[in-house]
Parts: C-alpha cells; structure tokens; sequence
C-alpha cells in the first residue's frame, strides 16, 4: 500500500537555526509527494509540492527535493524564524484525483 | 474569495446520538474530500465525492459513516449511534479537479461524551 513515514517531534529550534523535517514514502506506482503546514488555529495548506524525480519544491524558503532513489523528500529550510511554528505533514497521491495519504505530522516550535 | 467552509467549527454530543456535519466547498469545486484526524495523528481519508457521487468511500471505517453530495457542492458527513472512538476533528478539502492541489476547510471537532 501507500504510506508516508516522517520523524517524530516535536522539534524545537532557536530563530535562524537549519531546518530538516525528514519524510520517506511507500507507494504502488509513481507517486506525487506534498508538504502540508498546519498554522495554529488555521487549516492545512499546501506548502509545497514535487510531481517527478529530481523535482524539487520551494516555497516562503522552504524546500524539498523528490529523491526516488531513496524515497525521500526531506523538508529544509536555511533560517526558520518564530512565524514558522506549525506542524508539517508530509503526504503522497499515486495518481491525480486519488486521496492524499498523510504522514502523523511534525510540530515545530521556533523560540526567540 | 472565500475558502472551505466546514460548520460547525465544534460539536460535543452524547454517545449513541446521530450527528452531521457540513462542508461547503469553494464554488466551482467538482472534487470534495473528508478526512478524519486524531490527536498526535495525520489525517486519514475517508470518503471522495467527485461531483455528486462518492468516487472512493473506502476510507469509512464502518456502516455508522455515510456522506452525501445531492448537488454536487454542498457535503454532510452523517454519524450514527456515534461513539466515544470517534472524537477527532473532521476535515473537508475541495479540489478543482485532476493535478489541482487540495484546500482545506478548518475542521469540525467532534466530541462523543
């Protein structure tokens, strides 16, 4: 079956330290793979996405590069600031219009 | 515009009560989406609607769930005799179609006493 796999939290960084929130995947076929955030007392939003091997996906100075070889997609971000706590769920679709499976979530907490 | 509207936004009720909740998805959206999820967990899908009709329900973990789209907009998720087990936030996501990213509403969270 599909299933995503990502790292236990919580994780707890200072402002401006690196960031990596680490996802591996199982999939049947040939997966899309998503970044989900989820801001305190908001609803999921998309962050960034990756459709094909070697893709990477950018957004607000996160990034995550499809790696098919190890059936990974990593979540990095160089300087993560306060605004950045949330919790981030990695997740993958098998093809277009099929559900999203969702990783159980990382919560990150930036602190001053 | 407006996003997805999920109402309500809290619903406590007793043990063996039915209960629904609603989605109303951004206008024009033919793919809708619930998911359920518990404290400490992701989401877990439960049913997909593509215009009226569920296109997947595999994800309802029994007969107590159903969920209906009569117009191909609005959605109600129906619980019966619901239990203490099913307390979590319930997540309604629309879609403009095939390859379009998901968007979620902010959830309704179910409590069975």
């Amino acid at each position: 079956g599909n299933s995503v796999t990502q790292m236990e939290g919580p994780v707890t960084l200072s402002e401006e330290a690196f960031l990596t929130i680490n996802c591996t995947y199982t999939a049947t076929g040939y997966p899309s793979l998503f970044w989900y955030v989820q801001y305190p007392g908001e609803g999921l939003q998309l962050l960034l996405k990756a459709t094909k091997a070697d893709d990477k996906g950018s957004n607000k100075g996160f990034e995550a590069t499809y790696r098919k070889e190890t059936t990974s997609f990593h979540l990095e971000k160089g300087s993560v600031q306060v605004s950045d706590s949330a919790v981030y769920f990695c997740a993958l679709t098998v093809s277009g219009n099929t559900p999203l499976v969702f990783g159980k979530g990382t919560r990150l907490s930036v602190i001053a | 515009g407006a996003g997805v509207s999920q109402t309500p936004s809290n619903k406590v009720t007793e043990k063996g009560k039915y209960v629904e909740l609603r989605c109303d998805p951004i206008s024009g959206h033919t793919a809708l989406y619930w998911y359920r999820q518990s404290l400490g967990q992701g989401p877990e899908f439960l049913i997909y609607f593509q215009g009226t009709g569920a296109a997947d329900d595999s994800g309802l973990p029994n007969d107590r769930f159903f969920a209906v789209r009569p117009e191909g907009s609005v959605s109600t998720l129906k619980i019966q005799r619901t239990e203490r087990g099913d307390s979590a936030v319930y997540l309604c996501a629309s879609s403009g179609g095939q390859n379009s990213p998901l968007h979620f509403g902010n959830g309704t969270r179910l409590t069975v006493t």
